[in-house]
């Protein structure tokens, strides 16, 4: 099966930087996803990482650490749309797919 | 506009009366997977489908059946719902399967008294 753990509330201060950690433990590994879910509604992608290292999408960054099964997301210049939970997620063994519980991101101004 | 339906979005039944939440993608994925939403545990996948009648078990499917006929469709069935069963639903595909990204519907509010 899968392991995957991450805080589940966060606070930060709009236009602040935030870093969101994820740490997984898996049977075989096929990448680490993060996802974002705003309330009420669907979630929506926001990277896929199968390598080492940072990769940046704008105000949003993701880095991966296989071999220590640890990852986060970084996301800059918080602003107050960015309050919304960011669920850690992989892929596990005979095609099932598994997620953290979630982290909630509470911005304020 | 490429997207993921499901329906209804929200239902409130009783105990034994079985139901049926329709899931439907129009973008020609191979990969299709029924999840519930709980607070304090997350999604959980409870089926999922690599193809057209292929089926297998997620982590939760106890209570739960699913059939993919068509490969647009994915209904999830509840043949005697139970109040542990009240939850937020959601379906999702991807191209190929897990390691693609999942396109999730709006969600389905489902209540069982």
């Amino acid at each position: 099966g899968q392991n995957i753990d991450q805080p589940t509330e966060m606070t930060a201060t709009e236009g602040a930087i935030v870093q969101i950690n994820c740490t997984y433990q898996t049977s075989g590994f096929n990448g680490l996803f993060w996802y974002q879910q705003h309330a009420g509604e669907a979630p929506t992608f926001l990277s896929y990482n199968v390598l080492d290292g940072l990769e940046e999408k704008g105000r949003f960054s993701s880095f991966l650490s296989r071999s220590k099964g640890y990852s986060y997301l970084l996301l800059k210049e918080l602003q107050m749309k960015d309050s919304a939970s960011y669920l850690c997620a992989a892929p596990g063994d005979f095609n099932k797919f598994y997620f953290g519980s979630g982290t909630k991101l509470n911005v304020k101004p | 506009e490429a997207q993921v339906t499901q329906n209804p979005r929200y239902l409130i039944t009783v105990t034994g009366k079985k139901l049926t939440v329709t899931c439907s993608q129009n973008m020609n994925h191979e990969y299709m997977s029924w999840y519930r939403q709980d607070p304090g545990l997350g999604l959980r996948q409870i089926y999922y489908s690599m193809n057209v009648e292929v089926t297998d078990k997620g982590d939760v499917p106890e209570g739960y059946k699913v059939s993919r006929k068509e490969k647009r469709n994915f209904p999830l069935i509840l043949e005697s719902p139970s109040p542990n069963q009240t939850s937020l639903y959601f379906c999702a595909s991807s191209h190929r399967g897990p390691t693609d990204t999942q396109y999730f519907g709006p969600g389905t509010r489902l209540t069982v008294l």
